[in-house]
């Protein structure tokens, strides 16, 4: 159990498009889920938490209207990249966490999405 | 300011030989512990994490990692690895808003 996948794998467009990429957990409902981005050869850094039925909240540096959130169930996320431009051009990866009885949420990650814009 | 080193960026190892990826954290008190392996065009996959207890902690996939206080470490370990093992390693640490802070990452790459 705990599968998250996300949709596309993969998309390409043109600037100053829109792009949105789903996340889904599978077979469990998410306390929450994060957001993250990930540059060639880098680490993961994350860009944002979102709740269902609440706002997304962003990590400092990350700009809430060209990265929109929408957690409209607990088991979709959404991240739309709009007006895309080409150093928006990255791996975007989210995550969807459940309780453990230890205390913590632990994250499972989806696939990625690696978007490309040219 | 919380953060995660890694201070290998790519490891080297013979298929067989033994392989120790390093982990540091700096954090404010002991945090959430993990570490996760990426395969190409796969997402994370939990290999082990240490939340409180025993500090030697055994993973799937025969590793185990070793958390040590004193040295604010979190060092991952595999006795023989495979040629399967290759891929991309992050340690990551967890505080209580169940935010993740990942290091960079150590690329493992296994000759034959």
């Amino acid at each position: 159990g705990a599968v998250v996948s996300q949709h596309p794998s993969r998309v390409i467009c043109k600037s100053g498009t829109s792009v949105k990429i789903e996340c889904r957990s599978l077979d469990f409902q998410a306390t929450t889920m994060f957001w993250y981005r990930q540059f060639p050869k880098q680490s993961l850094m994350l860009m944002a938490t979102s709740n269902e039925g609440s706002k997304a909240t962003y990590e400092q540096g990350v700009e809430k209207d060209k990265f929109l959130i929408n957690h409209a169930s607990l088991t979709l996320s959404t991240l739309t990249v709009t007006s895309a431009h080409p150093e928006d051009s990255s791996f975007y990866i989210c995550s969807a966490s459940r309780p453990l009885t230890s205390g913590w949420d632990e994250q499972f990650f989806g696939p990625g999405t690696r978007l490309t814009v040219l | 300011a919380q953060s995660v080193t890694q201070p290998d960026i790519h490891i080297t190892v013979s298929e067989g030989a033994s392989l120790e990826l390093r982990c540091n954290y700096s954090y404010g008190a002991t945090p959430y512990l993990f570490w996760y392996v990426q395969s190409p065009g796969q997402g994370l996959q939990l290999l082990l994490k240490y939340f409180s207890g025993d500090t030697l902690v055994q993973g799937i996939k025969g590793f185990e990692a070793e958390f040590k206080r004193s040295q604010s470490s979190f060092n991952l370990r595999k006795p023989s690895v495979h040629w399967s093992d290759a891929a991309e390693y992050f340690c990551a640490a967890g505080s209580n808003d169940y935010k993740l802070s990942f290091g960079a990452g150590t690329t493992v790459t296994v000759r034959a």
